[in-house]
């Protein structure tokens, strides 16, 4: 159980283009999801937090209008990045909270999305 | 803010010997706090975690991780060091009434030598 997936695995964009990027919860339900950004050798960076029918909350230094999200469903958020830019190339990865043990605090993550941007 | 270190970024072990990974957090209320693994390419699996209980947590794969709350730390131990541990350790901290937000310390990548 606890399985979240992310579509796709890895995009590779032209600069100037947007990426559209799934976070889904396969198996349960998730009130809150968690989108991060991860550099090579580095760690994970929150980005912002995603909660169901409501506008996400972006960590500083964020641009909102560059990423998009969106958390239209219980099993579902997305994050599109805007306008890409080759400094925007980076391994994204989301994960989600299980709407039925919000106590626990515990995060689900899916297996991240590669995205180059040349 | 609260923050979470973790000492060495790199930690070669042999096989079968002793799997040490340290873990501190700065918070003056004890957090939840995690262990996660990260294979090359892939996301991050739960280890164990700690969320004021026991202060002694087993997680998979035998590991297990001692909450000391006098010196603010979380470090991760393991008996004997297997090849297919070798991988990269993230330390995360949720900070209480943070909405379940993790903040994550460097990361530590473990080696295992034959």
């Amino acid at each position: 159980g606890a399985v979240v997936s992310q579509h796709p695995s890895w995009v590779i964009c032209k600069s100037g283009t947007s990426v559209k990027i799934e976070c889904r919860s396969l198996d349960f339900q998730a009130t809150t999801m968690f989108w991060y950004r991860q550099f090579p050798k580095q760690s994970l960076m929150l980005m912002a937090t995603s909660n169901e029918g409501s506008k996400a909350t972006y960590e500083q230094g964020v641009e909102k209008d560059k990423f998009l999200i969106n958390h239209a469903s219980l099993t579902l958020s997305t994050l599109t990045v805007t306008s890409a830019h080759p400094e925007d190339s980076s391994f994204y990865i989301c994960s989600a909270r299980d709407r039925s043990s919000e106590f626990s605090y515990e995060q689900y993550f899916g297996p991240g999305t590669r995205l180059t941007v040349t | 803010a609260q923050s979470v270190t973790q000492l060495g970024s790199h930690v070669s072990v042999s096989e079968g010997a002793l799997v040490l990974l340290r873990c501190n957090y700065s918070s003056s209320v004890p957090p939840y706090l995690f262990w996660y693994v990260q294979y090359p390419n892939q996301g991050l699996q739960l280890l164990l975690k700690y969320t004021s209980a026991a202060t002694l947590v087993k997680g998979i794969n035998g590991f297990e991780a001692e909450f000391k709350k006098s010196e603010t730390s979380f470090h991760l131990t393991k008996p004997s060091a297997h090849m297919s541990d070798a991988a990269e350790y993230f330390c995360a901290v949720s900070p209480y009434n943070q909405g379940g937000k993790l903040i994550f310390g460097q990361g530590t990548e473990l080696s295992v030598k034959p």
